[in-house]
């Protein structure tokens, strides 16, 4: 069966400091994946998904398919950054699509 | 383009009863999908309504079940009512089927069931 796993539920990171959110997910099929972010008090909303390889708010993620891998990382922290990070893997399995996600990690940035 | 929006934004319950929430997408989406989520298992997928058909499912009971209406409003239904589905109950639209592409999320419904 498919999971994601985010190992870190806390994470806190100094301004200006390289963040790195970790996810690794388990799918036998060929995955797409994506990272959601909900900042305090808004939706959930999209942050990347790996098929477009861009770089959103400084944000970058690279699939690793041999690690199983697709960390979410920035070089330089902000305290805009601040918020609960959700990896999810987009799977189908025998016609049956969905979005699975993992449990969050929240980023706390200090100042 | 308003975003979707969910009604009610809060709920509360009693065990053995049923409830309806509803969910309007983003004008011109034709999915829907919904999502449990609790403190414990996070974010779990339901299901997916697509052109009203129910297009994808998740691993939840047949006490939860939904619809989706021409205009693509969607709702869905929880019938004998556990405590253990106190959750947040999250839609979120999309032009496409599958998640392939964004999903719009909704600012969810809190479903206490006492």
């Amino acid at each position: 069966a498919q999971r994601v796993t985010q190992p870190e539920k806390l994470l806190s990171v100094f301004k200006g400091a390289p963040v790195e959110l970790k996810c690794n997910y388990s799918y036998s099929g060929s995955p797409e994946l994506f990272w959601y972010v909900q900042y305090s008090r808004q939706r959930l909303q999209l942050l990347l998904r790996h098929i477009s390889r861009e770089s959103i708010k400084g944000f970058t993620a690279d699939l690793n398919k041999g690690e199983t891998s697709f960390h979410l990382k920035k070089p330089f922290a902000q305290e805009e950054d601040s918020a609960m990070y959700y990896c999810a893997l987009r799977t189908s399995n025998f016609g049956n699509e969905k979005l699975t996600f993992g449990t969050g990690t929240r980023l706390t940035i200090i100042p | 383009k308003a975003g979707v929006t969910q009604t009610p934004r809060y709920l509360i319950k009693t065990r053995g009863q049923q409830v309806t929430l509803s969910c309007s997408p983003i004008s011109g989406h034709r999915s829907v999908s919904w999502y449990q989520q609790t403190p414990g298992q996070g974010l779990q997928f339901l299901f997916e309504y697509f052109s009203e058909t129910q297009r994808n499912k998740g691993n939840f009971p047949g006490r939860f079940s939904g619809r989706q209406f021409s205009n693509s409003r969607s709702e869905m239904n929880v019938s004998t009512l556990e405590l253990g589905d106190s959750a947040l109950y999250l839609c979120a639209s999309s032009s496409t089927s599958g998640g392939t592409n964004e999903q719009y999320f909704g600012p969810g419904t809190r479903l206490t069931v006492t």
